[in-house]
C-alpha cells in the first residue's frame, strides 16, 4: 500500500527564519511526487513536480528536491504570506490517481 | 481565463437529502477527480473520471455517486447512505490521467 508520512504537522517560523519540510514516501513505483500549498478555506494550488532522484526545483523562496525515499520542501527566508499548509502527494508508475499526506501547517510570523 | 469552477462554495443539507456539488472545467482536460478532505486528515479520493461516460471507484465511494456526461462537467451527488458527509469536497482535473491535477476552490457540506 502507497504510503506517504509528512512532517512535522505544524512548524512555526520566524520572518526570514530558513527551514525544512519533510515527505517520506512508500510506493512500488514512483512516476511522480507533487507539492502543493493550500490556503485555510481554498483549494490546493500546484507548486512542483519531481520525477526522479536527485531532481531539484526552485520557486521564489520555495525550493524541492527528491530521493528515492523522501522530498523536501526547502524554504529560504520566508515572508508572512508563505503561511499555509504544505501537501505533498505521490502519483504509482501506471497509476492516475494521488495518494496524499496528512499536511504540514507553516506560519511565519513578522 | 481558464479554470475550474465548482458550487455553491457553501452547502447546507438536511439527514436523508441527496446533494449535487457541481465542478465545471474549461481547460480541455480529459480527467476530472473527487476528493474529500476533513481535519487532520489527507485529501481521499472518491471518484475519478478519465474519459466522458466513463468513471472509477476511489478509496471512499460509499454513498457517493457521479456523472461524467460532458467532458466539461462531473459533477458529484451526495447520498442519504453516506453516513458522515460533513467535509470539505475538492474537485481536480487533469489534461490526462497521469499529469498534474489542478483543484477547484472547494465546497464545504454541512449536515444539519
Amino acid at each position: 500500500e502507497d504510503q506517504v508520512t509528512q512532517s512535522p504537522e505544524a512548524l512555526r517560523l520566524q520572518e526570514g527564519e530558513s527551514s525544512s519540510l519533510n515527505c517520506s514516501y512508500t510506493v512500488s513505483g514512483l512516476r511522480g511526487l507533487f507539492w502543493y500549498r493550500q490556503d485555510p478555506g481554498k483549494g490546493p494550488e500546484f507548486l512542483f513536480t519531481l520525477y526522479s532522484a536527485g531532481e531539484e526545483k526552485e520557486k521564489e523562496r520555495l525550493k524541492a528536491t527528491l530521493t528515492k525515499k523522501e522530498s523536501f520542501l526547502h524554504i529560504t527566508a520566508p515572508k508572512p504570506e508563505d503561511s499555509a499548509t504544505y501537501l505533498c502527494a505521490v502519483q504509482p508508475s501506471g497509476y492516475s490517481t494521488l495518494t496524499f499526506g496528512k499536511g504540514t501547517m507553516l506560519l511565519v510570523s513578522p | 481565463d481558464g479554470g475550474i469552477t465548482q458550487s455553491p462554495k457553501y452547502l447546507f443539507r438536511k439527514e436523508g437529502q441527496n446533494v449535487t456539488l457541481s465542478c465545471e472545467q474549461n481547460l480541455n482536460h480529459d480527467a476530472m477527480y473527487w476528493y474529500r478532505q476533513d481535519p487532520g486528515q489527507g485529501l481521499r479520493l472518491i471518484y475519478y473520471s478519465q474519459i466522458v461516460n466513463d468513471f472509477q471507484k476511489g478509496d471512499i465511494a460509499e454513498g457517493y455517486s457521479v456523472s461524467r456526461e460532458k467532458k466539461e462537467s462531473f459533477p458529484l451527488t451526495v447520498t442519504s447512505a453516506q453516513k458522515n458527509p460533513t467535509a470539505f469536497y475538492l474537485c481536480a482535473s487533469s489534461l490526462e490521467n497521469t499529469d498534474t491535477q489542478y483543484f477547484g476552490p472547494g465546497t464545504r457540506l454541512t449536515v444539519l
